[in-house]
Order: C-alpha cells, then structure tokens, then sequence
C-alpha cells in the first residue's frame, strides 16, 4: 500500500539552527501539507502546497517557515532559526489524485526536539 | 470550516461495537465529514468520510443524520487495537485540496 514517509524520525537541534524536513508524498498525490503537533495538544494546520505553490497557510506559518518541493518526489518543510517552541511533532500529509473529495494520508511524522 | 463537538472520552468492551457521536450543526452544503484516528502520538490515519449517505468500509461505517447536523462513526467490533482518539473534520474540498481541522477528539479506550 503506498505510503507517505518522512525523513528524519527524530532530529534534535540547537535553538537558532535551521532544520529541515523532509517527506515523500504517495506518487500520482496533487496536494501537499504540513502539520505539526506540540506534545499534549491538538494537530494544527500548517500549510498546503498545489501546483508548485503555497495554497493555504496559517497564522503558525510566518516568515521562519518555508516550503519547498525540490524535485518530483520530495516536500520540504524549512524552519530558518529553531525556537523552544518550534518543539513538536511535524506531520507530512498528501492527498488527490486530480479529482476532489480524496482523503489526505499522514506520515508518521518527525518528532522536532530545539535545545 | 463548520466546527465540530465530540465527546471528550469513551470506553468501549472488547468485541463489541463501538459508536462514537459527533455533532457539526453548521456544516454546510458543500462540506464532508471526515474521521480520522491517531494512535499515541503516531500521523493521524484516515477511516472514512461521506457527504450525506451512509458509507461502509473494512475499518468501519458512517452514519450521517438526514439533516447532516450529526453523524456516528462505527467500529463494529472494536478490538484493543482500537484504543485512539478518534477526530471528526468537517472538510470543504476547493480545487487547491482542502485543509483539515482538528480538534481535541473523543479518546477512546477499549478495554478487555
């Protein structure tokens, strides 16, 4: 069964280091996204990426974050300079196959520990 | 996106069916409902999701009310495999996908 898989597992980093993350979508999928969870919350929205660009994004999304799809395969989620709070869960979702009403498949995520 | 209110917890035996309520009184014309687990702190994994018709899979049922003001997700036979919380989004579909919301869920424990 094809799968969404995200790279690396776990990646701890020093408080002002960039980090990247990265995910590979299932094959044919249309739409990226990026969600993250801080420990004991809720999973919130990130942002949505179509045809080479950002679709959506949220308020958490500012300026230290970036998005990128580099090749046919990889997605990307850039953090600038890490903060405390930037400490989660950072879950890679895909969905659609050119057609609407699909239903997003979630990696198992990449846990982000910023000391 | 219309909000949705599940309850906070629910247990449920071993073997028997599991009904978990969901109520989205705003949602509308346009929008699906949508239920999705996650298992500790692993990616949420989709089970179903409809519009205004019942819909049945190998995971479970959804029962949506004609006035799509509330729908019941199914486990027939939960196992302790089932033990998760279990998010229900209402969902609007645009041509550039469609975000998911998520809320706090229903915990379930199913229990031997």
């Amino acid at each position: 069964e094809p799968e969404v898989t995200q790279t690396p597992s776990h990646q701890v980093t020093q408080m002002g280091q960039e980090v990247i993350l990265r995910c590979v979508p299932i094959s044919n999928h249309l739409y990226f996204y990026w969600y993250r969870q801080i420990l004991g919350q809720k999973v919130e929205f990130l942002v949505s990426f179509y045809n080479n660009e950002i679709s959506e994004k949220s308020e958490i999304f500012d300026d230290q974050f970036s998005v990128e799809r580099p090749d046919g395969s990889n997605f990307t989620l850039k953090i600038r300079s890490t903060k405390l709070e930037d400490s989660a869960m950072y879950f890679c979702a895909s969905s659609g196959q050119g057609s609407m009403n699909t239903e997003a498949f979630f990696g198992q995520g990449t846990r982000l520990t910023v000391v | 996106d219309a909000k949705t209110t599940q309850p906070p917890s629910m247990d449920c035996a071993e073997g028997r069916a599991a009904n978990l309520p969901c109520n989205h009184s705003t949602i509308s014309g346009n929008e699906y409902v949508y239920w999705y687990r996650q298992i500790h702190s692993q990616g949420p994994q989709y089970i179903i999701h409809g519009l205004k018709n019942n819909e049945t899979n190998e995971m479970a049922s959804l029962i949506i009310t004609e006035d799509r003001k509330s729908s019941t997700l199914i486990l027939p036979h939960a196992t302790l495999r089932d033990t998760a919380v279990y998010y229900c989004i209402v969902r609007v579909i645009g041509n550039q996908g469609g975000k998911l919301i998520f809320g706090q869920g229903t915990e379930l424990s199913v229990k031997p």
